[in-house]
């Protein structure tokens, strides 16, 4: 069973739609992320979720808004597409501990291309 | 958080040992050093990490200088398949900011046949 899931791995949409990303992971972990790697190669941090709650945003624009059903599962939407939201984008899910470490398990990415 | 500093890109013969060098010289005391990489077109995987003592796992050993300001990633035994960018991440906190992985450029190792 593979540990964090994104559905879909191949995204090709036309600027303006709307579209969504899905996330499942089935590790038990409480905490989820979104990140996001651009033509770049930069890999950035977009959102954490601890327990469906929102807990890291960075700075994001509003177009994207993560949903949390449930601690398993992050889902992305993003709003009227932009050139610019091409992209993969990371999901990942970690188990953290108040003063220890906190190790981070990807998904295997989502490769957005906006025409 | 702490800036950690890798070369670009290095190589290594497929058998030998990869000795990937990490500069994290403004650590503080409640931070770890981790080490994730990415293979081509495959999300980052975690390697290893540590806080002061040296640490070994089947993937990797991580050594980390006596002041803590700076490590490196062994992989005793490179292969083909261990081509990829590898990251040295320095991070610490409380648990709600612990996540938040800082990704720099890596070092991009090529370990050749």
């Amino acid at each position: 069973d593979t540990a964090v899931s994104q559905t879909p791995k191949y995204l090709v949409t036309q600027m303006g739609n709307d579209k969504s990303i899905k996330c499942e992971q089935n590790l038990g972990h409480d905490t989820m992320y979104w990140y996001k790697q651009d033509s770049k190669k930069f890999l950035k941090i977009m959102f954490s979720y601890n327990n469906k709650e929102l807990i890291i945003n960075e700075t994001v624009p509003n177009r994207f808004s993560p949903k949390s059903p449930d601690k398993a599962h992050l889902n992305l939407h993003i709003n009227s597409l932009e050139l610019g939201d091409s992209a993969v984008y990371f999901c990942a899910s970690s188990q953290g501990s108040p003063a220890g470490a906190n190790v981070l398990t990807f998904g295997a990415g989502s490769r957005l291309t906006v025409l | 958080d702490a800036k950690t500093t890798q070369p670009p890109s290095m190589d290594c013969a497929e058998g030998r040992a990869a000795n990937l060098p990490c500069n994290h010289s403004t650590i503080s005391g409640n931070e770890y050093v981790y080490w994730y990489r990415q293979i081509h077109s495959q999300g980052p995987q975690y390697i290893i990490h540590g806080l002061k003592n040296n640490e070994t796992n089947e993937m990797a050993s991580l050594i980390i200088t006596e002041d803590r300001k700076s490590s490196t990633l062994i992989l005793p035994h490179a292969t083909l398949r261990d081509t990829a960018v590898y990251y040295c991440i320095v991070r610490g906190g409380s648990s709600s900011n612990t996540g938040k992985l800082i990704f720099g450029q890596g070092t991009t190792l090529q370990v050749k046949p």
